[in-house]
């Protein structure tokens, strides 16, 4: 069964960027014909769909997200990675990796990302 | 982007209930939908996929109908395990995938 864990710092400066990864264990992150996408949950809030990325390395983002975010993979380490760039208060939330991009039948357990000073 | 408006907001019952969450798109997604459970701390789990598949694990006692713009999540006992949060979810169009707000079952 694939596992999802995601990891990266748990406070990020106003302006700066905010990088997080995603190990995939269980299974190939290149095999079967699956995408892998970040979702984020503000506190008490509802989902937020990022983005996706195909092994391949192809990419489709949320518009509303579009010009900050950046997806990369990594398929010899079997992860990938998430970069938001420019990051304000709003930003700040539960950061969750998961397998698909259409619906989702894998998370990783969550990571609290913080934007403070 | 497609809307999607979960209602109630929140449901008070009790164990054994029958439970019905309604979820509508802003305009048709044909059954491209799926429900997931949320606990308190931990990551959402799918129950529903393409608005009536049941996910491998799931208790029989969830179903999903519906097609086009509205749909419906029923839990036909409610059962201990089952007091969370659910969301519907969109997958027609990837730009973006959209979620419903959410549908608190609470314990009466």
């Amino acid at each position: 069964q694939v596992q999802l864990q995601e990891s990266g710092p748990g406070l990020v400066k106003p302006s700066q960027t905010l990088s997080l990864t995603c190990a995939v264990s269980g299974g190939s992150i290149s095999s079967g014909s699956y995408y892998w996408s970040w979702i984020r949950q503000p506190a008490g809030k509802g989902l937020e769909w990022i983005g996706r990325i195909y092994a391949s390395g192809n990419t489709n983002y949320n518009p509303s997200l579009k010009s900050r975010v950046t997806m990369s993979v990594d398929t010899s380490k079997n992860q990938f990675s998430l970069k938001l760039s420019s990051v304000t208060a709003a930003d700040t939330g539960v950061y969750y990796c998961a397998r698909g991009g259409s619906n989702f039948d894998s998370w990783g357990q969550g990571t609290l990302v913080t934007v403070s000073s | 982007d497609i809307q999607m408006t979960q209602s109630p907001s929140t449901l008070s019952a009790s164990v054994g209930d029958r439970v019905t969450i309604t979820c509508r798109a802003s305009q048709s997604i044909s059954s491209w939908l799926a429900w997931y459970q949320q606990k308190p701390g931990k990551a959402p789990k799918l129950l529903i996929y393409k608005a009536s598949g049941l996910e491998s694990g799931v208790p029989s006692r969830f179903s999903g109908s519906g097609s086009g713009t509205e749909f419906t999540l029923t839990i036909s006992s409610l059962q201990p395990d089952d007091f969370a949060t659910y969301y519907c979810q969109q997958y027609n169009s990837y730009s973006p995938l959209t979620f419903g707000g959410g549908t608190k079952v609470e314990i009466k």
